[in-house]
């Protein structure tokens, strides 16, 4: 069974620009969960899609955004960036959501803005 | 606010040694407690999860527990390996899926 997949796996980009990352689910999956990690911040929650609705939100600015398509795949967009943004952002798949099924994690895509 | 700590911060075994990492939360209300590794430049991979319910799960060589009324837990390791070596990191499952992670514990050892 193929893991999670995230692209791409890394991005360089400028202040003020936009980019969309992308995570595929573990087959079967229909929870979506992203992650923003940091070395000063560590491991911070973005938010959760299941069955295409937000379902939980974290503590961001409005220029992160996320969706989730019918087939499970996920893409969040980041706006404006700022220097603040490079990060590794990781995606997790779930089969339900609240259930105590583990997540599975993605590699991540490695994000530097320059 | 939900805060996660871990100790220690760093580890440094030599191979064969049985250890314990410890993790601690503020708010008791939790769906589960999840224990992950992450080498450099991976994702992470998924070791315990412990529903609120429980007392403590095992896996292989690994043993996590869990005292939701005291806001902890811990991983036990045993007969630690240099393929152990990694940052473990302990989150708790608040609402949905969304989990709040500690800062993690870098593991070597030392062969």
């Amino acid at each position: 069974k193929a893991g999670v997949t995230q692209t791409p796996r890394y991005l360089i980009k400028t202040r003020g620009q936009q980019v969309t990352l992308s995570c595929s689910p573990i087959s079967g999956h229909r929870s979506v969960s992203w992650y923003q990690q940091t070395p000063g911040q560590g491991l911070q929650f973005l938010f959760e899609y299941f069955s295409e609705t937000q379902r939980n939100k974290g503590n961001f600015p409005g220029r992160f955004s996320g969706r989730q398509f019918s087939n499970s795949r996920s893409e969040m967009n980041v706006s404006t960036l700022e220097l603040g943004d490079s990060a590794l952002y990781l995606c997790a798949s779930s089969y339900g959501t609240g259930n105590n099924q583990p997540q599975h994690f993605g590699d991540g895509t490695r994000l530097s803005i320059l | 606010k939900q805060e996660v700590t871990q100790i220690p911060a760093a580890l440094s075994v030599p191979e064969g040694e049985n250890l314990v990492l410890n993790c601690s939360f503020t708010d008791s209300a939790i769906y589960n407690l999840q224990w992950f590794r992450q080498d450099p430049g991976k994702g992470l991979t998924s070791l315990l999860l412990i529903q609120s319910s429980q007392r403590e799960q095992t896996s292989g060589r690994l043993n996590a527990s869990l005292d939701k009324s005291s806001g902890r837990s811990t991983l036990y390791i045993a007969a630690s390996q240099p393929g152990d070596s990694a940052t473990y990191l302990c989150a708790v499952n608040e609402y949905g899926n969304k989990l709040v992670f500690g800062a993690g514990t870098i593991l070597r050892v030392k062969s």
